[in-house]
């Protein structure tokens, strides 16, 4: 594809719902990360994929943030029982590697009421 | 990665070049330096990065000073889309993007 997309691009969800992000990387790219940003701040990085192995989950802000890449190419980022702290832009970035500049998505803004 | 100061904001005129400076005092030998905007309500775009070599591309030059303390990010003639948050980012490579507060350019017609 000619860049990396996210979808949905909006999402509200009620306090205790599940939601799933989905991004969609460059084409080819291998290495594929996780960002969150809050309003009025830079991004902050949650997590890291090379092909399909999770390598750095180190950014993710508690167990009920879990991210997948099953075939190394589309990755979901799952919030179980949202809480209104995880109201913020999530952000997808993709690389052909790890070393390689990261190209970002347009994000998916969550808002939780 | 080393941390990074930048100027909260800043004004250019159109047409103008905007030259954004960028302080990294502490970084190390293997840390590149890149540069991302953000423009409200998008994600983050790349614009260029370098190691010790000043470089150009379409969108802007990178000056990095000779001990690599420092370094200024120019867009030479400046246009009101150039409006955005730039961050200013030193990476070891292979390591995820450590953002800062950036500085809020404002381009003036």
């Amino acid at each position: 594809g000619a860049g990396v997309s996210q979808s949905p691009r909006y999402k509200v969800a009620k306090r205790g719902q599940d939601v799933a992000l989905r991004c969609d990387p460059i084409s080819g790219h291998v290495s594929l990360f996780w960002y969150q940003q809050a309003l009025g701040q830079g991004p902050e990085f949650l997590t890291y994929f090379q092909n399909e192995a999770q390598l750095d989950k180190s950014g993710l802000p508690s167990d009920r943030f879990f991210a997948e890449r099953p075939e190394g190419s589309v990755s979901t980022l799952k919030i179980q029982r949202t809480q209104q702290e995880d109201s913020a832009v999530y952000l997808c970035a993709s690389s052909f590697q790890i070393q390689e500049t990261q190209y970002f998505g347009p994000g998916t803004r969550l808002l939780v009421l | 990665d080393a941390k990074t100061t930048q100027p909260t904001s800043m004004d250019c005129a159109e047409g103008r070049a905007a030259n954004l400076p960028c302080n990294h005092s502490t970084i190390s030998g293997n840390e590149y330096v890149y540069w991302y905007r953000q423009i409200h309500s998008q994600g983050p775009q790349y614009i260029i990065h370098g190691l010790k070599n000043n470089e150009t591309n379409e969108m802007a030059s990178l000056i990095i000073t000779e001990d690599r303390k420092s370094s200024t990010l120019i867009l030479p003639h400046a246009t009101l889309r150039d409006t955005a948050v730039y961050y200013c980012i030193v990476r070891v490579a292979a390591r995820q993007l450590t953002f800062g507060s950036g500085t809020q350019l404002t381009v003036l017609p």
